[in-house]
C-alpha cells in the first residue's frame, strides 16, 4: 500500500515568490495534517483536516499561508509571499481518524533565498 | 496537554540495549503515551503506544509505571540503523500530537 505522498521533494525559491506543496494521503484516511519542521526541532502543527473541513488551523499564519483539501482527499498548502523565515521542511501526515496513529510523508524541503 | 521531558541526546554502541526515559508529570487519566521515530530526511514514524504497565512489539518495548508520570522506551540490541530522533508524546483523545525536540540517539560501531 502506498504511503503518504508529497511533492515536490525540494523547492528553492526567492523571497516574495509564491510556493505550493501537494499531499496525497493514504487511501481511506479521513484526517490530514500539515506540520512544519525547522532544523533541530520537532514538527509543529499548522492545520488539521477532517475530510474537507479544517478543524484546527489556529497555528496557520493566515496572512500568507493557505490550505485546501478539496473533496476530502488530496491537499495543497500554499505560501504567498514566501519569506526567508519560511525555510523549513513541510510535512504532511494522515490518519484513519483523529485518535489513530499518524503516517507521515517524507516532506518538502523549502529553501527561500 | 501534558508536557514531556526527555534527554536531548544519547549515545550507544551497537548491540547494546538502549532505554530512553520520558517524564510527563501532568498526564491525565485518559491520555496515552506514544513514541515516534524520525530518520534524517524522512517524516516521523509511529513506534509504539501504551497506557500502563508494559507493551511490546517487534521494534521496541514501552514500560509505564503505575503512576504513569514517566515512561521508558527500550530498544533491544541497537544497530547503526537505529540512529534517529525519538519523540515521546502524550496522546489525548482527538487532540493533535504536540512534538518536542525529541532525543537524538547516535549508535556507534
Amino acid at each position: 500500500e502506498a504511503g503518504v505522498v508529497q511533492s515536490p521533494r525540494y523547492k528553492i525559491i526567492e523571497k516574495k515568490q509564491p510556493v505550493a506543496f501537494w499531499c496525497n494521503p493514504i487511501s481511506g484516511h479521513n484526517t490530514l495534517y500539515w506540520y512544519l519542521q525547522n532544523l533541530g526541532q520537532g514538527p509543529e502543527l499548522l492545520i488539521r483536516y477532517e475530510n474537507e473541513e479544517a478543524v484546527d488551523d489556529s497555528q496557520l499564519p493566515k496572512d500568507r499561508f493557505s490550505a485546501e483539501r478539496l473533496k476530502g482527499v488530496d491537499s495543497t498548502l500554499k505560501i504567498q509571499p514566501a519569506e526567508l523565515g519560511d525555510s523549513a521542511v513541510y510535512l504532511c501526515a494522515s490518519s484513519l481518524d483523529p485518535v489513530s496513529k499518524l503516517f507521515f510523508g517524507s516532506g518538502t524541503q523549502l529553501s527561500v533565498l | 496537554l501534558a508536557k514531556t521531558t526527555q534527554p536531548i541526546s544519547m549515545d550507544s554502541y551497537e548491540g547494546q540495549e538502549v532505554n530512553i526515559t520520558c517524564s510527563h508529570n501532568n498526564i491525565a487519566t485518559n491520555d496515552y503515551i506514544t513514541w515516534y521515530q524520525q530518520f534524517p530526511s524522512q517524516g516521523p514514524r509511529f513506534i509504539i503506544q501504551g497506557y500502563k504497565t508494559k507493551v511490546t512489539n517487534e521494534v521496541a518495548s514501552l514500560f509505564i509505571p503505575a503512576d504513569r508520570k514517566s515512561s521508558t522506551l527500550s530498544l533491544p540490541r541497537v544497530s547503526l540503523s537505529d540512529t534517529a530522533v525519538y519523540y515521546c508524546l502524550v496522546k489525548r483523545g482527538n487532540t493533535p500530537l504536540v512534538f518536542g525536540k525529541g532525543t537524538r540517539l547516535s549508535v556507534i560501531a
